[in-house]
């Protein structure tokens, strides 16, 4: 199985700070992905991320309030900018891994704005 | 996009008893997966199950690509099987998936 490795696990930050979390996957792969999982809700995309090109974004999710990197094809990054606490949710990132390209999972990034 | 419907919302059982958890999807996929959310939010792989029947322990899928659906059956239920139990499912190669709203498990001793 796959090994994604997401940090931090959780935090709590101030409102109108920024928090960066860091997605890495044991393997290389084209497509990335981020989702949010709001308190006591599914998970929705926020963003598909392509290495070498810019990240996708769903409706009602903007690059400026999200912004993206993906410098290689094992690394990505996701930015929650000047949050406030309607981002406190459960951020995830997601990549499919193998032939068979199931789907796997970072161990998410809990945050907490206050 | 395609819609996809989790039933039920919330069971509560008593350790020891079975369940059957449905998910229904509106249109043709290429895979279909099964994860349980354990309470510190990370997601547990089931089942990749786009179609047929898969066993893991006391844990079994079974999805008919036809008629769109598929079964998780968890048997002989454990107090650590409580948690939030997701279907998904991508209707291309590669592409995102799309999640269910979920069953809440709770397994009482």
């Amino acid at each position: 199985s796959a090994v994604i490795s997401q940090k931090p696990s959780r935090d709590i930050c101030q409102r109108g700070t920024s928090l960066t979390i860091q997605c890495q996957v044991d393997s290389q792969v084209t497509m990335m992905f981020w989702y949010r999982q709001q308190p006591g809700q599914s998970l929705t995309l926020i963003a598909t991320a392509n290495q070498g090109s810019e990240a996708t974004y769903e409706s009602g999710f903007v690059i400026d309030k999200f912004p993206i990197s993906r410098p290689n094809l094992t690394f990505s990054t996701l930015t929650v900018s000047n949050m406030s606490p309607e981002d406190s949710s459960i951020y995830l990132c997601s990549a499919p891994r193998g032939q068979g390209t199931e789907a796997f999972f970072g161990q998410g990034t809990r945050l907490t704005v206050v | 996009g395609i819609q996809v419907e989790q039933s039920p919302p919330d069971l509560i059982l008593q350790e020891g008893a079975n369940s059957t958890l449905r998910c229904n999807f509106s249109d043709s996929v290429n895979n279909l997966q099964w994860f349980h959310q354990n309470p510190w939010g990370q997601l547990i792989n089931l089942f990749y199950i786009p179609s047929g029947t898969k066993q893991n322990g006391r844990l079994s899928a079974t999805t008919v690509a036809t008629e769109r659906y598929s079964l998780l059956y968890i048997s002989s239920s454990q107090t650590t099987d409580s948690g939030v139990y997701f279907c998904a499912v991508r209707i291309r190669t590669l592409g995102r998936l799309y999640f269910g709203r979920g069953t809440q498990l709770t397994v009482w001793p």
